[in-house]
């Protein structure tokens, strides 16, 4: 089975700062990864994806992460925040078998100080 | 959500009388998705569907049904609403591993 644990339903960072959201996931075959990204009111809007190719992923918005098979990791991160970032970031786990599902992580609601 | 519009965008709804949610897509996707999202659980799969006339059930299933009897449309059914169904219900359509594209999100209230 398929699952996803998101570090943290809270982060807060101060513009200019890191930001680094943290996911592991558990799957028993090889997975597709994704992190998405919620704004107040929207619907959830793809920020990048990971599908067996290139283990360092390049989203929008400056985003990255990296998929880390070791350590069932997918973190992802920006250099610097802007107070535009602030937003619910979700990762989720999709497998193909025999009929595609996605599960998706609790969510983290990124703050950034100004 | 370009490709992708769900209705209503909001309704009130009574204890007991059944609601129908609507999710109309442009896209031609073969799978469709409807979630619930709650504070504390992010999102849930309620229903999902593969094809026209082809779906099968979610993790969080009960209480709810759904049809598909066009590529386009994927209809989302409580049958006899409860005050544990109020959420932000979310439609979404899938080409596998592209990821989802969701749409704007119902809020349903139940009284």
């Amino acid at each position: 089975a398929q699952s996803v644990t998101q570090l943290g339903s809270h982060v807060s960072v101060s513009e200019g700062a890191l930001v680094l959201l943290r996911c592991n996931y558990s799957s028993s075959v090889p997975p597709y990864l994704f992190w998405y990204v919620q704004y107040p009111n929207q619907g959830l809007q793809l920020l990048l994806k990971y599908t067996s190719a290139a283990t360092l992923v390049k989203g929008i918005n400056g985003f990255e992460a990296e998929f880390k098979k070791s350590e069932t990791s997918f973190h992802l991160t920006k250099p610097s925040a802007h107070m535009s970032d602030a937003a619910e970031y979700f990762c989720a786990v999709s497998q193909n078998t025999g009929g595609f599902k996605t599960i998706f992580g609790a969510g983290t609601r990124l703050f950034v100080k100004a | 959500d370009a490709g992708i519009t769900q209705s209503p965008r909001h309704k009130v709804t009574e204890t007991g009388t059944p609601v129908t949610l609507r999710c109309h897509q442009t896209e031609n996707h073969r799978y469709m998705y409807w979630y619930r999202q709650d504070p504390g659980h992010g999102l849930r799969l309620i229903h999902y569907s593969y094809g026209v006339k082809d779906t099968d059930k979610g993790e969080v299933s009960d209480g709810y049904s759904v049809s598909r009897s066009k590529t386009e449309d994927f209809l989302l059914t409580l049958e006899s609403a409860t005050s544990s169904q109020t959420s932000v219900y979310f439609c979404a359509i899938s080409d596998i591993q592209d990821g989802y594209t969701f749409g704007s999100g119902t809020r349903l209230t139940v009284v």
